[in-house]
């Protein structure tokens, strides 16, 4: 596609459920990356794949969190028993083997009630 | 670990005023560096970035020097207008390349006045 899609562009979830986001990213960018941002902080890491496979998971911050991407193209992050600190924007970029920075997607916004 | 310190916001400005955010970081090895901007109800978009010691890197008037010798990347504009109105990041990326996990700052908030 143009650009780096996610969806849903809101979502809202009780304390405990189970949550799925996805990214669509931009057609032939064989890098993705996972980040999430709190109000007033700059994006934290979270996962980047190269392919189909995760090539760095440290950032995700506990096995409540899990990503695939098992074709290479769209990649989901999955959310296990969500929790209220959970609530922030997530984003997902991509980006062409070594050419210029990420472009991102608009991000989505997860409030965990 | 590597990190970015960017000056705190909010700044106002006047319109066709100057502006400066100061950017630091601190990096093992060689990190490529950059700004992103985020406007209001947008995603992140890339303004600029340099690789390597001395690029300069320059988009839409904006400009930012990587200074080594001072762990710098001060983001500068000559004459601001309304529609820079927006947040700005300063990011580094570890291990030098494009693939790889960004480490940012806060932000920096920035609202110009007409």
């Amino acid at each position: 596609g143009a650009g780096v899609s996610q969806t849903p562009s809101n979502k809202v979830t009780e304390k405990g459920k189970y949550v799925e986001l996805r990214c669509d990213p931009i057609s032939g960018h064989t890098a993705l990356y996972w980040y999430r941002q709190s109000l007033g902080q700059g994006p934290e890491f979270l996962i980047y794949f190269q392919g189909t496979g995760a090539a760095d998971d440290s950032g995700l911050p506990n096995d409540r969190f899990f990503a695939v991407r098992p074709e290479g193209s769209v990649s989901t992050l999955k959310i296990q028993r969500t929790e209220r600190g959970d609530s922030a924007v997530y984003l997902c970029a991509s980006s062409l083997t070594g050419v210029g920075g990420y472009t991102f997607g608009s991000g989505t916004r997860l409030t965990v009630v | 670990g590597d990190s970015v310190t960017q000056m705190e916001g909010p700044v106002t400005l006047s319109e066709e005023a100057f502006l400066t955010i100061n950017c630091t970081y601190t990096a093992t090895g060689y990190p490529s560096l950059f700004w992103y901007v985020q406007y209001p109800g947008e995603g992140l978009q890339l303004l600029l970035k340099a690789t390597k010691a001395d690029d300069k890197g320059s988009n839409k008037g904006f400009e930012a020097t990587y200074r080594k010798e001072t762990t710098s990347f001060h983001l500068e504009k000559g004459s601001v207008q309304v529609s820079d109105s927006a947040v700005y990041f300063c990011a580094l990326s570890d291990r030098g390349g494009n693939n790889r996990k960004l480490i940012w700052g806060l932000g920096t908030s920035l609202a110009v006045n007409p």
